[in-house]
């Protein structure tokens, strides 16, 4: 079974630029998570999908991010116009809906972005 | 508010010593406990979690971890580490199944 896949692996641009990052969640997992490591510092929650809705956007750091579920598969985090402090590995993952099951959640290898 | 602490930022053991590290979270409720592991160039690997039941949990490449409500930590141990394991490990805490609060990671060195 394939796990959760992230596109692209790094991006390097500027400021003032978009960017649109992409997570594949494991097949059947309705539950959908972006996180993002700034720094070196903690990995922060951002957002929650329950298959095409938003559950939990209360981490999304402004209105610069925006990020869509259409057909409550795949998912994309888009920075409008991106910021020097928006650099750092953007996480995704995916877990099951339905008991203990839901609880765990499975993470991606991360999108890594250098804003310059 | 919940945090979870991971105090110690680098580790360094040798080869075959054994291996402890530390987290805590705060927060009055049990919470659903877990660590992951990242290995350079990796993604967040699940290494182990705890939900209930027995405090003492086996994870996968001879991890394991223990619960303690009264010291509210889960602290990672593995008996003896191998050069393989170094990489960077965080603790993860949810109350729901929603949101997870992460420590800000312990990298661990292993010597030779």
């Amino acid at each position: 079974e394939a796990g959760v896949t992230q596109f692209p692996s790094h991006s390097v641009i500027e400021k003032g630029q978009t960017v649109t990052l992409r997570c594949d969640p494991i097949s059947g997992h309705d539950n959908l998570y972006w996180y993002r490591r700034v720094m070196g510092k903690e990995i922060k929650f951002l957002l929650h999908f329950v298959k095409e809705s938003k559950q939990d956007e209360s981490g999304m750091p402004n209105n610069r991010f925006l990020a869509e579920r259409t057909g409550g598969t795949y998912s994309t985090l888009k920075v409008q116009p991106a910021e020097l402090e928006d650099s750092g590995v953007y996480f995704c993952a995916s877990s099951q809906v339905g008991g203990l099951a839901v609880k765990t959640q499975y993470f991606g290898p991360g999108t890594r972005l250098l804003v310059l | 508010a919940q945090s979870v602490t991971q105090p110690d930022i680098h580790i360094t053991v040798s080869e075959g010593a054994s291996l402890e590290l530390r987290c805590n979270y705060s927060y009055g409720a049990t919470p659903y406990l877990f660590w992951y592991v990242q290995s350079p160039g990796q993604g967040l690997q699940l290494l182990l979690k705890y939900f209930s039941g027995d405090t003492l949990v086996q994870g996968i490449k001879g991890f394991e971890a223990e619960f303690k409500r009264s010291q509210s930590s889960f602290n990672l141990r593995k008996p003896s580490v191998h050069w393989s394991d170094a990489a960077e490990y965080f603790c993860a805490v949810g109350y729901n199944f929603n949101k997870f609060y992460f420590g800000s990671g312990t990298k661990l060195n292993v010597k030779p």
